[in-house]
């Protein structure tokens, strides 16, 4: 089991729809991310948060919009999507000041986009 | 940047067939090394991780990795596979760095499927 929460653990949407995606951890980590996977790909880097602040972002659309609430929660606004966009969305957390470099993922939550 | 190469993109065995998976990559530093297993419809777990110290690591289900500096590689081992084994590897690195999140930096991963 994991203990990176992730929900929903399926989400269906219309281009037109907004929602959200969300994450929880209560391990201390410091540093989250999210995580793009297609059907036989590797996950393909996001957003990085570091202390709640948005460290990295790999030049993702800005139809995805994530938000660090606080250090156990993270999120990924989801508006006006498009159905290549349809994907494993993975969460992961990891310690910030421990040189283990082992991040933690979740079990995902599976977007399709109509 | 790193970058990670898994030169394997689908091996089938036979139930009990040894199975060694490659994996290679490029980066000067010091590194992290990771093997994932993804079954199908699951999510990402961890099989095994090297940080330092003895280069053979024994992970979870019977799976070892040797990490061999001077080749770059990181390469997944199992003596004896079984069905449930049938799965996707990813191979992942991890540069150590200062100052910095840490990102994880995944191969293009290896489809296993066991006979029975």
């Amino acid at each position: 089991d994991t203990e990176v929460t992730q929900t929903p653990k399926h989400l269906v949407m219309g281009m037109t729809n907004k929602k959200s995606l969300k994450c929880e951890q209560h391990m201390g980590h410091r540093a989250m991310y999210w995580y793009k996977q297609k059907a036989k790909k590797p996950p393909e880097l996001m957003f990085v948060y570091s202390y709640e602040k948005l460290s990295i972002n790999e030049s993702v659309p800005s139809r995805f919009s994530p938000e660090c609430p606080n250090s156990s929660l993270l999120n990924l606004h989801l508006h006006a999507l498009q159905p290549e966009d349809s994907a494993l969305y993975l969460c992961a957390s990891s310690f910030r000041d421990r040189d283990t470099g082992e991040l933690f993922f979740g079990e995902g939550s599976r977007l399709t986009v109509l | 940047a790193q970058s990670v190469s898994q030169h394997n993109h689908h091996v089938i065995l036979s139930e009990a067939a040894s199975l060694e998976l490659g994996c290679n990559y490029s980066y000067g530093g010091t590194v992290n090394l990771f093997w994932y297993v993804q079954y199908p419809g699951q999510h990402l777990q961890l099989l095994l991780k090297y940080f330092s110290g003895d280069p053979l690591v024994k992970g979870i289900k019977g799976f070892e990795a040797e990490f061999i500096k001077s080749k770059f590689s990181f390469n997944l081992r199992k003596p004896s596979v079984q069905w449930s084994d049938t799965a996707e590897y990813f191979c992942a690195v991890n540069a150590r760095s200062s100052g910095s999140a840490r990102q994880l930096t995944f191969g293009s991963g290896t489809q296993l499927t066991v006979l029975p």
